[in-house]
């Protein structure tokens, strides 16, 4: 089975300056994805970035980047220009990869609340 | 069209009721889930629906009752709930669970 860990349940930031969000996976599979999801306080689930296992580039979307170690099995996110708007729950997220039309469950991470201070 | 539509908002139903959540995406998604979300923890995965056939059933108490009339709409049906059944219900889909899910809003039910 799969298991995700955030190792920080708590984390501030002032605004303008950067942050970086945790993550570590076990999985024995070699075809997996990775998503950062962001939670505000309005509740609606939204994707923040995604990695696909098998690309070796960190993947970034606009302030938001990635460092993937794909043989630590670690995947944390970056946030730079942090913005008041940033503070909510983030959930680091594995997914197996999947063949032939199946469908596969998210595994997340307990979540890591930021807080942005203006 | 990036929406996943989640009815009602909030929820307050009796030991005794029957309801039903309703999520609705146009997406062309085939891939579609419910989790339920306890506060201050990560959503848990409840069912699966993968071409409008259930793929995934996390031993979800059977007063939980899913259904995938068509291929845009995910229902979840209610009945003799808990108050430990409390919680925000939070429906997903995603391309053929091979991408990102893109999630609703959710549905904050409180059963009393």
């Amino acid at each position: 089975a799969q298991t995700v860990t955030q190792s920080q349940p708590e984390m501030s930031v002032q605004e303008a300056e950067t942050v970086t969000l945790s993550c570590t996976y076990d999985t024995s599979e070699n075809n997996y994805y990775l998503f950062w999801y962001k939670q505000p306080p309005s509740r609606q689930m939204i994707l923040v970035i995604r990695q696909e296992a098998y690309k070796q580039q960190n993947a970034t979307e606009n302030r938001f980047s990635v460092n993937f170690q794909k043989a630590a099995k670690s995947f944390s996110l970056k946030i730079s220009d942090s913005q008041l708007g940033d503070t909510a729950m983030y959930f680091c997220a594995f997914m197996k990869g999947v063949s032939q039309g199946g469908s596969e469950k998210l595994v997340f991470g307990k979540g890591t609340k930021l807080t942005v201070n203006p | 069209d990036t929406e996943v539509t989640q009815t009602p908002k909030h929820l307050v139903m009796g030991m005794t009721n029957k309801k039903s959540l309703k999520c609705e995406q146009h997406m062309g998604h085939r891939a579609m889930y419910w989790y339920k979300q306890k506060a201050k923890k990560p959503p848990e995965l409840m069912f699966v629906y993968s071409y409008e056939k259930l793929s995934i059933n996390e031993s979800v108490p059977s007063r939980f009752s899913p259904e995938c009339p068509n291929s845009s709409l995910l229902n979840l049906h209610l009945h003799a709930l808990q108050p430990e059944d409390s919680a925000l219900y939070l429906c997903a889909s995603s391309y053929r669970g091979i991408t990102e899910a893109f999630f609703g809003q959710g549905t904050r039910l409180t059963v009393v």
